[in-house]
């Protein structure tokens, strides 16, 4: 069964550092998304990508992130300069149209330090 | 913005209850899925169901969208259905997020 794949599943970083995770969404897939649960708490929208362009984000989404489809298969997320409080479990999600049903990564853990 | 709300927040199962979790939301929705968070932090898909009812298993899912809510049905409880649920919905008007409810933490002990 196809699946969404995330690489790395945990990435220790210092602070100030540029990161960038990674996402090969479900193949026939069009809508992309990153989420963020920090611990213990619930899972947040960061952003949808749709035809190589955003199409919603959220206001966690400030200009230290941004997101890129730079060929087929992958989708990123970069965060520029690494705070504290990124330190999360970023999830990508695919889902094969608008409305329909979105299917998680297993997820990033981001450590910044 | 839409409000997800779920309860219990907590609930404590020997094995083989069954159990029941809740889902309100304050707006209409196009998308309604309830995901199970296991301890490694993966979030499996249970149920993609904006209406109506589904099962799987030992699992079943219904949601009432004139009335806004989506219940969560677990029968014959095991060890392994431990973890947190969570309903996430997306609303109807212009937006493809999925807004995720605080979650009901469900242990199972044997």
């Amino acid at each position: 069964e196809p699946e969404v794949t995330q690489t790395p599943s945990h990435q220790v970083t210092q602070m100030g550092q540029e990161v960038i995770l990674r996402c090969v969404p479900i193949s026939n897939h069009l809508y992309f998304y990153w989420y963020r649960q920090i611990l213990g708490q619930k899972v947040e929208f960061l952003v949808s990508f749709y035809n190589n362009e955003i199409s919603e984000k959220s206001e966690i989404f400030d200009d230290q992130f941004s997101v890129e489809r730079p060929d087929g298969s992958n989708f990123t997320l970069k965060i520029r300069s690494t705070k504290l409080e990124d330190s999360a479990m970023y999830f990508c999600a695919s889902s094969s149209d608008r409305d329909n049903e979105q299917f998680f990564g297993p997820g990033t853990r981001l450590t910044v330090l | 913005g839409i409000q997800v709300e779920q309860s219990p927040p907590d609930l404590i199962l020997q094995e083989g209850a069954n159990s029941t979790l809740r889902c309100n939301f304050s707006d209409s929705v196009n998308n309604l899925q309830w995901f199970h968070q296991n301890p490694w932090g993966q979030l499996i898909n249970l149920f993609y169901i904006p209406s109506g009812t589904k099962q799987n298993g030992r699992l079943s899912a219904t949601t009432v969208a004139t009335e806004r809510y989506s219940l969560l049905y677990i029968s014959s409880s095991q060890t392994t259905d431990s973890g947190v649920y969570f309903c996430a919905v997306e609303g109807s008007y212009n937006t493809d997020k999925l807004i995720f409810g605080t979650g009901t933490r469900l242990q199972v002990f044997p």
